[in-house]
């Protein structure tokens, strides 16, 4: 089993959609979590970071952690097609970090 | 934040050749980071290189092959020795910032061996 899961899509919505990205995760050592943008030919983008269980808002963007399912989730809302892109769920303990492999979304116009 | 320019941004090399890929940072940074993106799989760790020292080797990646230079706090390179197809992949370089676990990473260097 991997440390850190993530469904490779590729997701693909109408502009304007919920956009829902998950990651599971193995280690409940885990002390904090972050979501990463990656434009086609960029380096990624830290998009969320949060070190607890619950929700944090930033725009149209919501990050979610649950600890005690080892779930995290990325919720986009009123998706654009510049959302499209792919996001990287990341996890570390210390300075020991884990990414997922990227979800791969499109937003169509 | 931090501003990471990273070049070149991608090169078609030769198998059996070097390439040696620099990192600028915008200030100065204890540790700097190698990272690896193949198709489909998620971001490996190659090493970490701290100024002064010698770069740390994550498993499965030695020194002779990925020889890493960090001569001031700002820059750093990491060359990929003796090249085969296999290593055709993403290189990115990524600093730490603020309670040293925001990774933030530079644009890339797209390799393609042939």
């Amino acid at each position: 089993q991997k440390e850190v899961e993530q469904d490779p899509g590729p997701l693909s919505v109408p502009e304007g959609a919920i956009v829902s990205l998950n990651c599971t995760y193995s280690n409940s050592a885990f002390q904090y979590f972050m979501w990463y943008r990656q434009y086609s030919r960029k380096g990624p983008e830290l998009l969320m970071y949060t070190y607890s269980s619950g929700n944090k808002e930033d725009g149209r963007f919501t990050a979610q952690v649950d600890k005690s399912s080892k779930y995290i989730s990325l919720f986009i809302r009123d998706s654009q097609p510049s959302d499209s892109a792919t996001y990287l769920c990341a996890m570390g303990l210390n300075n020991d970090m884990r990414f997922g492999a990227g979800t791969r979304l499109t937003v169509k116009p | 934040s931090a501003v990471i320019s990273q070049k070149p941004s991608r090169d078609i090399c030769q198998r059996g050749t070097s390439l040696t890929i620099q990192c600028q940072v915008d200030s100065q940074v204890t540790m700097m980071f190698w990272y690896r993106q193949q198709p489909g799989q998620s971001l490996t760790l190659i090493a970490t290189a701290n100024q002064g020292s010698e770069a740390t080797y994550e498993s499965g990646f030695v020194i002779d092959k990925f020889p890493i230079s960090r001569p001031n706090l700002t820059f750093s390179t990491l060359t990929v020795s003796n090249m085969s197809p296999e290593d055709s992949s993403i290189y990115l370089c990524s600093v730490a910032r603020g309670t040293n676990e925001k990774l933030f990473f530079g644009s890339g260097t797209q390799l393609s061996v042939l």
